[in-house]
C-alpha cells in the first residue's frame, strides 16, 4: 500500500453514461498525475495538477475528460458520454516537488468496463 | 515513445538473481534512469532510480554503465511475487524545472519459477 488511494477499484457502465472517478494523493504530496493504461500496454499520461492547478494535459484527453483538484488534495476525473474505447485502468500517483527528482507513488487503479 | 528498449520476457529461477537489462543508447546529461514494476491488476510500483553511479535499496541494485547507455536491475534473490513486469524508463530533471510526467514503454514480463 504506497498511501495513494482510488475509488472506485471498479466501474461497469454503458456506452453514453458519465462516469467520475476519485484520487487521494499521500497527505503533503503537491502534484497529482492521472495515466490511463489499455491492456498489454504501458500506462499513458492523461494529465497533471500541481496543487490546485492542471499543468499539463496530453493529447489523450479528449473534450469528454475534465479533471478537477478543487482544494489541493483530492482529484477527480470525470468521463462523460463514455464509449467502449474507454475502458481502461485509471491510474493516480502522487508526489513531492522538493527541489530533486522525484518519485511518483501510484494508487490500485480504477478499472473501467464500458459495454 | 519511450526512449529505453527492453526484452518482452524473461524467466528467472526462484532464489536466484534476476538481471534485467535495459537500452538507453540516447539518454542525455540530466536524465535519472527509473524502474518500476506492475505486478498483475495493481498500479505500478516505485523500485529504484539512478543517475550515474550505481544505487542500491531494500528491493533491488540497479547498476548502469559507465556511457550510461544501458542499465541492469538486480533482484538478488527472486521469489515467485517478484513476477511481474518490470519498467525502465528515462525521465529528465533540473533545477527550477518541471519533471512531467512518465512515459512507460512495453516493458518486461518477468516470470520467477519455482
Amino acid at each position: 500500500d504506497t498511501g495513494v488511494s482510488q475509488n472506485p477499484r471498479h466501474k461497469i457502465t454503458k456506452r453514453g453514461q458519465n462516469v467520475t472517478f476519485r484520487c487521494d494523493p499521500i497527505s503533503e504530496h503537491n502534484r497529482l498525475y492521472w495515466y490511463r493504461q489499455t491492456l498489454g500496454q504501458g500506462p499513458e499520461f492523461l494529465t497533471y495538477f500541481q496543487n490546485e492547478a492542471q499543468l499539463e494535459k496530453s493529447r489523450l484527453l479528449s473534450d469528454r475528460f475534465s479533471a478537477e483538484r478543487p482544494k489541493g488534495s483530492f482529484s477527480t476525473l470525470e468521463i462523460q458520454r463514455t464509449e467502449q474505447g474507454d475502458s481502461a485502468m485509471y491510474l493516480c500517483a502522487s508526489t513531492v516537488s522538493s527541489g530533486g527528482p522525484d518519485t511518483q507513488y501510484f494508487g490500485p487503479g480504477t478499472r473501467l468496463t464500458v459495454l | 515513445d519511450a526512449k529505453t528498449t527492453q526484452p518482452t520476457s524473461m524467466d528467472c529461477a526462484e532464489g536466484r538473481a534476476a538481471n534485467l537489462p535495459c537500452n538507453h543508447s540516447t539518454i542525455s546529461g540530466n536524465e535519472y534512469v527509473y524502474w518500476y514494476r506492475q505486478i498483475h491488476s495493481q498500479g505500478p510500483q516505485y523500485i529504484i532510480h539512478g543517475l550515474k553511479n550505481n544505487e542500491t535499496n531494500e528491493m533491488a541494485s540497479l547498476i548502469i554503465t559507465e556511457d550510461r547507455k544501458s542499465s541492469t536491475l538486480i533482484l538478488p534473490h527472486a521469489t515467485l511475487r517478484d513476477t511481474a513486469v518490470y519498467y525502465c524508463i528515462v525521465r529528465g530533471w533540473s533545477y527550477g524545472g518541471s519533471q512531467g510526467n512518465l512515459i512507460f514503454g512495453k516493458g518486461t514480463k518477468l516470470s520467477v519459477k519455482p
